[in-house]
């Protein structure tokens, strides 16, 4: 049982280069989520799924979109990526809807650098 | 809206020293509250949490209590160890945030020998 995988751990790319993140998990989760770490800022929301082919936006979504085609994977894109992008990204998953007792599960975070 | 406000940090303690970690929060409704931890180079990881109003979570020898009245969730440990050193992020979550988590701007802790 992996739980939450991301993929890369670390990359560096320059001003307007696209890329795409992978998040993981085998925990059969319906609920996934995409967060940037900041220093000073703690955790953002980058967008979320509540199930397979759906997405939402959070808090901070501009410059980002994600597609959640299976169940167990979502990713998250960067079509022109640009310095203020420089973070820690971390995907999370819960079990379902309930958030009022529910826990989320991370990854260990992909660490990308916009030069 | 909903926000979580933690103590700055850094925080430095010597070992088997008594820890406090500041949380208050406002927040729609009655969310559940979390403390989460991360490690140097990991992801964050639950370290307890509270359902409900004077509910008190417990784990690895922390404790926090829901307070409703004064709408916090202080982190408490009475005899910390070198191996606590990491960031903790306080949190909400709850049927009125949509599912979403809110999450405090994190207090690093450092526990020297």
């Amino acid at each position: 049982n992996a739980g939450v995988t991301q993929t890369p751990k670390f990359r560096v790319l320059k001003t307007g280069q696209s890329m795409t993140l992978l998040c993981a998990q085998d925990m059969n989760h319906e609920y996934m989520y995409w967060y940037r770490q900041d220093p000073g800022m703690g955790l953002r929301l980058i967008h979320y799924s509540v199930g397979e082919g759906t997405t939402a936006k959070g808090e901070v979504p501009d410059g980002y979109n994600v597609s959640r085609l299976k169940k167990q994977n979502f990713l998250l894109g960067l079509e022109s990526a640009a310095p203020s992008q420089t973070s820690v990204y971390f995907c999370a998953s819960s079990y379902s809807w309930l958030a009022s007792a529910e826990t989320q599960y991370f990854g260990p975070g992909t660490r990308l650098l916009v030069l | 809206g909903n926000s979580v406000t933690q103590m700055e940090g850094p925080v430095t303690l010597s070992e088997e020293a008594f820890l406090t970690i500041n949380c208050t929060y406002t927040a729609t409704g009655y969310p559940s509250l979390f403390w989460y931890v991360q490690y140097p180079g990991e992801g964050l990881q639950l370290l307890l949490k509270a359902t409900k109003a004077d509910d008190k979570g417990s784990n690895k020898g922390f404790e926090a209590t829901y307070r409703k009245e004064t709408t916090s969730f202080h982190l408490e440990k009475g005899s910390v160890q070198v191996s606590d050193s990491a960031v903790y992020f306080c949190a909400l979550s709850g049927v009125n945030t949509g599912n979403q988590f809110y999450f405090g701007t994190g207090t690093s802790l450092t526990v020297i020998p």
